[in-house]
């Protein structure tokens, strides 16, 4: 069964370092999710994206935080510098289009911790 | 924003049915409403979804109230493994139907 994979599993770094973080989502999948989950709370959506291009990033701190999808397919987050309040579970998912009724597909997640 | 209100919590014993509630009074017409659940140290997973009518499939049932102001997610017996945080979230429409996030209700199964 296809899956969305994330890398890496886990990552601890310090404060003002940077980090990124690697999705690959399932084959064909046209939408990409990034999500940011801290601990005992939702989900919070931070960008999406159709195809190669942004169509939400309305919660993506853009001033330390950037994402890309250059070629449609495999997807970049990156934290510059990370902060202390950045420690949480990042989640990408995929779906195979932008609806109101298809269901997303969530990777393992990559958890962060930021010392 | 569309918002969806859930019990913190909720437990039930294994092989009786489990009712889920949630109130999205705000939801407008053109919303879907759907669950997801997440297992522990594991991404959300997809559970069902409907507009208008309730729904059923292999892992549970949805149904929604006539004004769909309200839902119940509907686990017909329920098993240890299906201890998790259940969310019941809109598609809202702008920005390619984002996806909101509540807390959701932690459901605790005991044997």
């Amino acid at each position: 069964e296809a899956e969305v994979a994330q890398s890496p599993r886990y990552k601890i770094t310090e404060k003002s370092q940077a980090v990124a973080f690697w999705c690959d989502p399932i084959s064909g999948h046209a939408t990409l999710y990034w999500y940011r989950q801290i601990l005992g709370q939702g989900p919070e959506l931070l960008v999406q994206f159709q195809d190669e291009s942004v169509v939400d990033d309305s919660q993506l701190p853009k001033d330390r935080f950037s994402a890309e999808r250059l070629k449609g397919v495999d997807s970049t987050l990156k934290i510059q510098p990370a902060e202390l309040g950045d420690s949480a579970m990042y989640l990408c998912a995929s779906s195979s289009r932008t609806g109101k009724g298809n269901e997303q597909f969530f990777g393992p997640g990559t958890r962060l911790t930021v010392l | 924003d569309a918002k969806t209100t859930q019990p913190n919590s909720m437990e039930s014993n294994e092989e009786e049915p489990v009712h889920l509630p949630c109130n999205h009074s705000t939801i407008s017409g053109t919303d879907y409403i759907h669950w997801y659940r997440q297992l522990p140290s594991q991404g959300p997973e997809y559970v069902i979804h409907g507009l208008t009518s309730n729904v059923n499939n292999r892992m549970a049932s949805l149904a929604i109230a006539e004004d769909r102001k309200s839902s119940t997610l509907i686990l017909h017996r329920a098993t240890l493994r299906d201890a998790a945080v259940y969310y019941c979230i809109l598609r809202a429409p702008g920005g390619g139907f984002k996806t909101i996030f509540g807390a959701g209700t932690r459901l605790f199964v005991k044997a």
